[in-house]
């Protein structure tokens, strides 16, 4: 089985400033790793994914994300915050297998402050 | 958009009641999940159908079911309703299983609020 934690619940930062989500997974099998957002008022939509080859994901809206399997972590980054990025950020994980589900992290609040 | 379609998208009804919410996947995807996401209880998996068939369950309640039907669109049956139940209810679709395809779409989902 698998389990995701994101370590904080809110996160505010100024805007124009770099962020970082922190997200750990745990797994006895190899897994992919995901980042999906929710603005406020929608449904979730996926930001990125790590599935196999480099370790350094590239998403949409200029976030990227870095997985260490050492670690067992699945950070996500933005070097410069918009205003438009505030909203919910959730870490999600499944594992190969196909009886695997995708399991989602509590989320993290990204407010943007002016 | 995400070619999900979920509805009704706002619904009250009261304590004791039954609710179905019903999701129309992207076409082509042949997966269709259900999540339920309160305040409380953070973003949480009830249960996934692939090609009419259940393939994975997680904490839903007894007092909830669903089905996946022949043209793939799924319903979700609430039945006994409690105000716990009030929250956001979120289908999502996918070509394959999760390991298969990796990603996720999700619909704008029903608020459902029981008084």
């Amino acid at each position: 089985a698998q389990s995701v934690t994101q370590l904080d619940s809110q996160v505010p930062v100024f805007e124009e400033a770099p962020v970082e989500l922190r997200c750990n997974y745990s797994s006895s099998v190899s897994v992919y790793l995901f980042w999906y957002v929710q603005y406020p008022n929608q449904g979730l939509q996926l930001l990125l994914k790590y599935l196999s080859g480099s370790t350094l994901v590239k998403g949409i809206n200029g976030f990227e994300a870095e997985f260490n399997k050492s670690q067992t972590s699945f950070h996500l980054r933005k070097p410069s915050v918009h205003i438009s990025d505030t909203a919910e950020y959730f870490c999600a994980v499944v594992g190969y297998s196909s009886a695997s589900k995708i399991i989602f992290g509590s989320g993290t609040r990204l407010s943007i402050r002016p | 958009d995400s070619g999900v379609t979920q509805t009704p998208k706002h619904l009250i009804t009261a304590t004791g009641q039954r609710v179905t919410l019903r999701c129309s996947p992207r076409s082509g995807d042949l997966s269709v999940y259900w999540y339920q996401q309160s305040l409380d209880q953070g973003l949480q998996f009830l249960i996934q159908y692939y090609n009419g068939e259940e393939r994975a369950k997680g904490n839903i309640l007894e007092r909830f079911s669903a089905q996946q039907f022949p043209d793939l669109h799924s319903e979700l049956n609430l039945s006994s309703l409690e105000l716990g139940d009030s929250a956001l209810y979120f289908c999502a679709s996918s070509v394959g299983t999760p390991s298969n395809t990796g990603e996720l779409f999700f619909g704008e989902g029903s608020r459902l609020t029981v008084l």
